[in-house]
């Protein structure tokens, strides 16, 4: 089983819909992080938790909310999707410690808004 | 100017062949650096940590030159398999341990 578990893998939904991306990890890492990726950009920064009470914005939040419910899921939502949010998303996690600690990252899901 | 710089490639490698490419920072207090490897529709994966005195893992080395800000990496003996985006990421402390990507470097190894 993968140890960063994303659902739903792919979506494809329409403008206007309330969108919810699921993160579920079994590692025990405190901390969580939702990007996006986009040909040519690289991976951006959505929103990222260091525990179930902390929750900061990244780079690129507008339009996105997020949950952490448990330190084991962070969850992201598109209140109202727009075809600019059609990307690849990425949940990943690391370990509370040293500055070099690695992100492990889901599988993505891909997400298409018509 | 983007924090973390890649040249996006491709670079076209002969199998068996070496193939080396850099990444250049803008911040000057960044602390850490990886190289992840990317396939295509895939998750990043780490390839491997980069340390000041330069590291190497079987077939690849990755260096760090913080004078110029660039960290870089060579593979050696290229295989087909090792067909892949390659991340270039950086971590800096004082943006609360936060890790930026560049945006890859393409390497497309052919027989």
């Amino acid at each position: 089983d993968a140890d960063v578990t994303q659902t739903p893998r792919n979506r494809i939904t329409k403008t206007g819909k309330r969108i919810m991306l699921e993160c579920s990890q079994t590692k025990g890492h405190d901390r969580m992080y939702w990007y996006r990726q986009d040909p040519g950009l690289g991976l951006r920064l959505i929103y990222y938790s260091f525990d179930v009470k902390d929750i900061n914005k990244g780079e690129i939040s507008d339009g996105y909310s997020v949950s952490r419910q448990a330190q084991a899921k962070f969850s992201l939502s598109l209140e109202s999707a727009i075809p600019n949010q059609t990307a690849l998303y990425f949940c990943a996690t690391s370990q509370t410690g040293a500055a070099n600690q690695p992100q492990h990252f889901g599988d993505g899901t891909r997400l298409s808004i018509l | 100017r983007k924090e973390v710089e890649q040249d996006p490639g491709p670079f076209n490698v002969p199998e068996g062949a070496t193939v080396a490419f850099n990444c250049t920072y803008s911040n000057s207090a960044s602390q850490s650096f990886f190289w992840y490897r990317q396939d295509c529709r895939k998750e990043p994966k780490l390839l491997m940590s980069v340390y000041s005195s330069g590291n190497e893992d079987g077939r690849f080395t990755a260096q760090l030159n913080r004078a110029s800000q660039y960290i870089s990496l060579l593979i050696r003996d290229s295989k087909l398999s090792d067909s892949a985006t390659y991340l270039c990421v950086v971590n800096t402390r004082a943006a609360g341990n936060k890790l930026t990507f560049g945006g890859g470097t393409r390497v497309l190894v052919k027989p």
